[in-house]
């Protein structure tokens, strides 16, 4: 089936170092994925953080880069120095279009916090 | 710019009570709707989604019900609240033709 995994958290790193959180997906019924990084700043909603709907491409916000990589089914999110007010929940998607509705399928989330 | 509002902010509710949570978004015309659970450390499961007004489909049965009266409203209900329906409610909208989904900021259910 389609599904989505990603790094389990609390993953805990220090401001100014380098950090990457895994996304491996499984697209058994969708021709054409497309991914999502979305996250979640304490006490906001969900945002959409990044997104890549051709394999092969980079996305990239706010400092964060994701590869949609095919070979390997991930979509990894990476930044190379994270600050405290990263801090917040991420969240890995796989999506397709079906008819003209969009569904996704979400990873469990990672929560991150930095530390000053 | 899109704006999605969600209503009420949180809701402390007894087992066997009615429950309605809405849902409107403002800005755009004719978007696709969505309802999402997630229970506490748990993934977004999607509940029901609409395409146009009168119209809803199931994704998840939870005994819960949806409806679409408006063009920028969508409804979530139940007659009779159990346990299992604590969690984080979030309503999203999409484009039509478009995979992302925009999230409104979500109702947090307690059912005591």
């Amino acid at each position: 089936g389609d599904s989505v995994t990603q790094t389990e958290g609390p993953v805990t790193v220090s401001e100014s170092e380098s950090l990457i959180i895994n996304c491996t997906y499984s697209a058994t019924s969708i021709a054409y994925p497309n991914l999502f990084w979305y996250v979640r700043y304490p006490g906001e909603g969900l945002q959409l953080l990044l997104k890549v709907i051709t394999a092969g491409q980079k996305g990239s916000s706010r400092g964060f880069e994701a590869t949609y990589n095919k070979e390997t089914t991930s979509f990894h999110l990476q930044k190379a120095s994270v600050q405290e007010s990263d801090s917040a929940v991420y969240y890995c998607a796989l999506g397709d279009l079906v008819g003209d509705n969009s569904k996704l399928i979400w990873g469990l989330g990672t929560s991150l916090v930095v530390n000053p | 710019a899109q704006t999605i509002h969600q209503w009420p902010v949180a809701e402390i509710k007894a087992v066997g009570s009615p429950l309605s949570l809405g849902c409107t978004i403002k800005g755009k015309s004719s978007p696709n709707l969505y309802w999402y659970w997630q229970a506490t450390g748990g993934t977004l499961q999607q509940l029901f989604y609409s395409i146009t007004v009168g119209q809803v489909e199931s994704v998840v049965q939870l005994n819960l019900s949806a409806s679409r009266p408006k063009d920028d409203q969508f409804i979530l209900s139940t007659e009779k609240l159990l346990l299992s329906h604590s969690g984080f409610y979030l309503c999203a909208w999409s484009p039509g033709g478009y995979a992302e989904q925009f999230f409104g900021p979500g109702t947090r259910l307690t059912v005591l």
